[in-house]
């Protein structure tokens, strides 16, 4: 089945600093890649839809100048975190698309100290 | 209003029983499909079933089955011969729109339903 891989699946990094998480389709090419983010014991809430060569569509109420997004690939969109806080820790988790079927990443925890 | 509710936070189940966690949803959109997860504490999504608003019978998978009914926008898992392995967070999503076009791909999670399945 297709695999989609997430890194670094553990992070923790200091206030005021930036954080970058991969994701990655290993076995199939994704044209649509899906960012959702998820606080303990809630439910995944999505954050952005990530498109080849285009800009990311942002769900209402996610700062697009906080969590940039890059598609640059079909094979590759990254997250980024700017200048993280702690209310940023969270698990991450990104899925992709490809003919008809959604395939998950494993997920990133970040904890901001 | 929510798409996809989950009134059950937790449910408890003893191992080989049969258990149902519910699901109801709401879109106006007639091509939607509806989605369960099982969520176990490693964070990992595991897809266990999906229905199609199309589709004329029940979606079965294994000791999955989903209880769909239509009119009263519900979808319930259930869950038969419960195994200890089945504790998990079960999560109900939608999306709404053709499967094929990535961008309706999106979903919408329900808040989900912790499971435990006791000895």
């Amino acid at each position: 089945g297709a695999v989609v891989s997430q890194h670094p699946s553990r992070v923790i990094c200091k206030s005021g600093t930036s954080v970058k998480i991969e994701c990655r389709s290993l076995d199939f090419q994704a044209t649509t890649m899906f960012w959702y983010r998820q606080f303990p014991k809630k439910s995944l809430m999505l954050m952005a839809t990530s498109n080849e060569g285009s800009k990311a569509t942002y769900e209402q109420g996610v700062e697009k100048d906080k969590f940039l997004i890059n598609h640059a690939s079909l094979t590759l969109s990254t997250l980024t975190v700017t200048s993280a806080h702690p209310e940023d820790s969270s698990f991450y988790i990104c899925s992709a698309h490809s003919q008809g079927e959604q395939y998950f990443g494993p997920g990133t925890r970040l904890t901001v100290t | 209003a929510q798409k996809i509710t989950q009134t059950q936070p937790g449910m408890f189940v003893q191992e080989k029983e049969a258990v149902t966690l519910d699901c109801t949803y709401d879109t106006s959109d007639p091509s939607y499909g509806l989605f369960w997860y099982k969520q176990p504490s490693s964070g990992e999504m595991i897809f266990l079933i999906y229905q199609g608003s199309y589709d004329q019978q029940n979606a079965t998978e294994g000791r999955y089955s989903l209880n769909f009914q239509k009119a009263r926008k519900s979808a319930n898992l259930v869950i038969s011969a419960s195994q200890l392995g089945d504790s998990a967070m079960y999560f109900c999503a939608m999306r709404e729109g053709s499967s094929m076009r990535g961008s309706n791909y999106k979903l919408t999670f329900g808040k989900g339903t912790l499971l435990t399945v006791n000895p």
